[in-house]
């Protein structure tokens, strides 16, 4: 079944500077990634999707890339901010005819004012 | 619009005992599904229903039970409580499969089974 890798379980960063979390999935037919950002005692919340026919996706300071190929995809945070600080999951679809989603063990981000 | 709505908030068992989590959601949506999230786990899959009186199993099924008689509930029961079920509970609805549509998450269920 699809397995999902994600990297790393924790990151640090001062304010300002960028965050990068990698994720690797192991089934080829996914073709469908969202993000999803969790604060301390609150529900995940989608903050950003990507689908197998784009190669990256932006929303104000976040992006997704998305190497079907090497079958990795990858969040991107720009100018991070202390309300930026929290856990992030991704997620990859599960084909063979299921709506079903995969997701990773999530990153704790900590920025750093 | 309440959103994806759960009870109990939290909620201690004993080995053993039944139970069941409550979800709704009043937004007219066809998918829904439980997760579990345990620390260092990510969130993984339990049940889910693409609509009323359809229900399938996701990654973790065994020791819960679901049934879908209305669109807008979706019950969660634990038959005989473990301490390895001792974890927080996630409800999510969506338009349509989370494939295609956001998917919401309810406020979540802590439980501790002793």
């Amino acid at each position: 079944g699809e397995n999902v890798e994600q990297h790393p379980s924790t990151l640090s960063v001062q304010e300002g500077d960028s965050a990068v979390i990698k994720c690797t999935y192991s089934d080829s037919a996914s073709n469908y990634f969202p993000w999803y950002k969790q604060e301390l005692g609150k529900r995940p919340q989608l903050i950003i999707d990507i689908r197998s026919n784009v190669g990256e996706k932006k929303d104000q300071r976040i992006a997704v890339t998305l190497n079907k190929t090497a079958k990795h995809f990858s969040l991107h945070i720009t100018e991070t901010q202390p309300e930026d600080s929290a856990v992030y999951f991704c997620a990859a679809s599960i084909q063979g005819g299921s709506e079903k989603l995969v997701f990773g063990k999530g990153t704790k981000l900590t920025v750093n004012p | 619009n309440a959103g994806v709505t759960q009870t109990p908030k939290f909620q201690v068992l004993k080995t053993g005992q039944s139970m069941t989590l409550q979800c709704a959601q009043d937004m007219n949506h066809e998918y829904m599904s439980w997760y579990r999230q345990d620390p260092g786990m990510g969130l993984r899959l339990i049940h889910y229903s693409v609509g009323a009186g359809i229900t399938d199993q996701g990654e973790v099924p065994n020791g819960y039970n679901v049934s879908r008689s209305t669109t807008e509930d979706f019950p969660l029961r634990l038959l005989s409580a473990a301490p390895s079920q001792t974890s927080v509970y996630f409800c999510a609805s969506s338009t349509a499969g989370p494939l295609y549509n956001e998917q919401f998450f309810g406020p979540g269920t802590r439980l501790t089974v002793l």
